[in-house]
């Protein structure tokens, strides 16, 4: 139905390493939000996608939307102590689905 | 600072009390969303609320109510608590001609029911 379901659930990664985590839907989807929560924070809007194939970067983010517009994912290259967190995609636009997110922990 | 405010921070309620939770939009904003999340899960919406009327709703049962203010601050109820019910509370602001620039969420009320 409306879900999207992201993995994987969690991802431990060496600092300096690489990060990917992945929202898949059923159904198309109109746009596909991403946000981020520090351990014990509040969710933190990152970026909002709309166009089949967009490609958005953010400093070491990179969002990637399908181009049948039913996936996204969320690329951190290079990552740092300070990306430590739960990675969350969220579908909708007044009613925000989102998915269980992917939660990051970095070895120092 | 999230630009929007919630209060309290922490609250502790015994089963079937009553309780409210009240929100400060960022300034700017006319647009209120109230999420409920879980341990370990993602934010469930709750309902959202513009023009002093509630919008839209998610699948939650009638003891979840609220209210928004001329000044656009809004407030949930929840009735009859639930042990069920304890869970982080989050509020959304946002401006109703579009979520391009995504939704500003407070620090939360985290809600303990005993």
């Amino acid at each position: 139905g409306q879900q999207v379901m992201q993995i994987p659930q969690y991802q431990h990664v060496q600092e300096g390493e690489d990060f990917t985590t992945y929202c898949n839907s059923s159904t198309t989807l109109s746009n596909i939000q991403w946000y981020k929560q520090r351990p014990g924070g509040h969710p933190v809007f990152l970026i909002q996608l709309v166009k089949s194939g967009e490609v958005k970067k953010q400093k070491r983010l990179t969002f990637q939307f399908g181009e049948a517009k039913k996936n996204s994912s969320l690329h951190i290259t290079a990552t740092q102590t300070t990306d430590v967190g739960t990675y969350f995609c969220a579908r909708g636009a007044q009613k925000l689905v989102f998915g269980q997110g992917t939660r990051l922990t970095i070895n120092p | 600072d999230a630009g929007v405010t919630q209060s309290p921070t922490h609250l502790i309620k015994t089963r079937g009390q009553q309780v409210t939770l009240r929100c400060s939009p960022k300034s700017g904003h006319d647009t209120v969303s109230w999420y409920q999340q879980a341990l370990g899960q993602g934010p469930q919406f709750i309902f959202q609320y513009y023009e002093e009327e509630e919008r839209q709703r998610g699948n939650f049962p009638d003891r979840f109510s609220g209210h928004q203010f001329p000044n656009y601050s809004s407030e949930l109820n929840v009735n009859a608590l639930l042990l069920g019910d304890s869970a982080l509370y989050l509020c959304a602001s946002s401006l109703n001609r579009g979520s391009s620039y995504g939704y500003t969420f407070g620090s939360g009320t985290r809600l303990t029911v005993v």
